[in-house]
């Protein structure tokens, strides 16, 4: 147990929906980092927060946007969902923003479009 | 961040050192060594990482080369557990730039064979 929580573990849902992601950081974690995995892509880096604000940008499609708030949990939307956006969406919590600190995974969500 | 090459796929017998190489021929002298591992659809996990010294924890050990062109990990007594897939991920130190995400490349398939 990593210590970094996702909700919901599965969503399936429809093309043209919106879905929201929640993570929650290991605590004392101040950075967020979002990755999404697919079969083709696998696994990309999409966005990191640190202590509230967005601190780097990854292969983030325009209809994804994420947030962290005060107490440092972070979430993902997506919009406009399309067949390809079907992937596990990995959050990932590191102690600061330094690039030698150690991620530490959550257990991802689920996606499925349909 | 530097590329990386590993092979697709290795097996190693339960009970054995499972060493899994590593190339990065470009690496620059701020750039770290990282290894994660991803067992089948789990949130990956951090495993170890080092910069020009080899390094040791409870889970491995990292052998960096002297022109640290090329790593090995050695998982010392492999099981079952052990089979995942490993991802050697090269990145800048804290002077350097760019995205804090993590770049992950295919990885190395380490099958445990009973």
């Amino acid at each position: 147990d990593s210590g970094v929580t996702q909700t919901p573990k599965h969503l399936i849902t429809a093309t043209g929906q919106r879905v929201t992601l929640r993570c929650s950081p290991r605590s004392g974690d101040l950075s967020v980092y979002w990755y999404q995995q697919s079969l083709d892509q696998g696994l990309q880096f999409l966005i990191q927060y640190y202590n509230g604000e967005e601190r780097a940008k990854g292969n983030i499609l325009e209809r994804f946007s994420a947030q962290q708030f005060p107490d440092l949990h972070s979430e993902l939307n997506l919009s406009s969902l399309e067949l390809g956006d079907s992937a596990l969406y990995f959050c990932a919590s590191s102690a600061r923003a330094k690039f030698q600190e150690t991620q530490y995974f959550g257990p991802g969500t689920r996606l499925l479009v349909l | 961040d530097a590329k990386t090459t590993q092979p697709p796929s290795m097996d190693c017998a339960e009970g054995r050192a499972a060493n899994l190489p590593c190339n990065h021929s470009t690496i620059s002298g701020n750039e770290y060594v990282y290894w994660y591992r991803q067992i089948h659809s789990q949130g990956p996990q951090y495993i170890i990482h080092g910069l020009k010294n080899n390094e040791t924890n409870e889970m491995a050990s990292l052998i960096i080369t002297e022109d640290r062109k090329s790593s090995t990990l050695i998982l010392p007594h492999a099981t079952l557990r052990d089979t995942a897939v490993y991802y050697c991920i090269v990145r800048v130190g804290p002077t350097g730039g760019g995205a804090d995400g993590l770049t992950f490349g295919k990885g190395t398939h380490l099958i445990i064979q009973p």
